[in-house]
């Protein structure tokens, strides 16, 4: 079946460091990616999002890559901000048909210590 | 554009009592989405409405929980009697459309309704 696998948290750093959270995924035919964010009290949040393999998707300094060949979409940022402490969910999604809904990962705590 | 609107926040209740939660979609889109998400875990899929008919449910635990959404609209989601392992926070999201291949056709979610059960 279609699955999302994440890095294991929660994920320590200081501001400024640079982020990477692994994702990888197991899926038929073309999903689209996503990456979601949930600030503390908050619902979840649309960050970014891959469509097709070797889309970049991209929002607020993040930037993630739909790796077909290797079944990734890890999430990079090149400086990281106390304000971007949060969870963050990997996700595949196929939108035709009735199947409109997502698939998440476990999600990867991001701690951001100044 | 106002957000999917959710209540209650917040619930405590006795296993074997009964709870409801209830969603307010976007205006004028037409799939909405009820997930789980146990503490630690990722949302979960419960159930998905295209206007008012059921898409999927097949991992909603129909011994216990029932959900409607009347008149393509607002929904309701119910768990009676409620068990331990029910606690969770219960997310409802909606999209424009799940038909059709769109990559603009996103999820947007609510704030969660969070179900302790003692």
């Amino acid at each position: 079946g279609n699955s999302v696998t994440q890095m294991e948290g929660p994920v320590t750093l200081s501001e400024e460091a640079f982020l990477t959270i692994n994702c990888t995924y197991t899926a038929t035919g073309y999903p689209s990616l996503f990456w979601y964010v949930q600030y503390p009290g908050e619902g979840l949040q649309l960050l970014l999002k891959a469509t097709k393999a070797d889309d970049k998707g991209s929002n607020k300094g993040f930037e993630a890559t739909y790796r077909k060949e290797t079944t990734s979409f890890h999430l990079e940022k090149g400086s990281v901000q106390v304000s971007d402490s949060a969870v963050y969910f990997c996700a595949l999604g196929y939108y035709g048909g009735s199947q409109g809904n997502l698939i998440f990962g476990k999600g990867t705590k991001l701690s951001v210590k100044p | 554009e106002a957000g999917v609107a959710q209540s209650p926040r917040y619930k405590i209740i006795e296993k074997r009592q009964s709870v409801a939660f209830w969603c307010n979609p976007i205006s004028g889109h037409a799939t909405l989405y009820w997930y789980q998400q146990i503490l630690g875990q990722g949302p979960k899929l419960l159930i998905q409405f295209q206007n008012n008919g059921v898409v999927d449910d097949s991992q909603l635990p129909k011994d216990r929980f029932s959900a409607e959404r009347l008149k393509g609209v607002d929904s309701t989601l119910k768990i009676q009697p409620a068990k331990l392992e029910d606690s969770a926070v219960y997310l409802c999201a909606s999209s424009l459309d799940a038909g059709g291949w769109s990559g603009a056709n996103v999820l947007t979610f609510g704030a969660g309704s969070r179900l302790t059960v003692l």
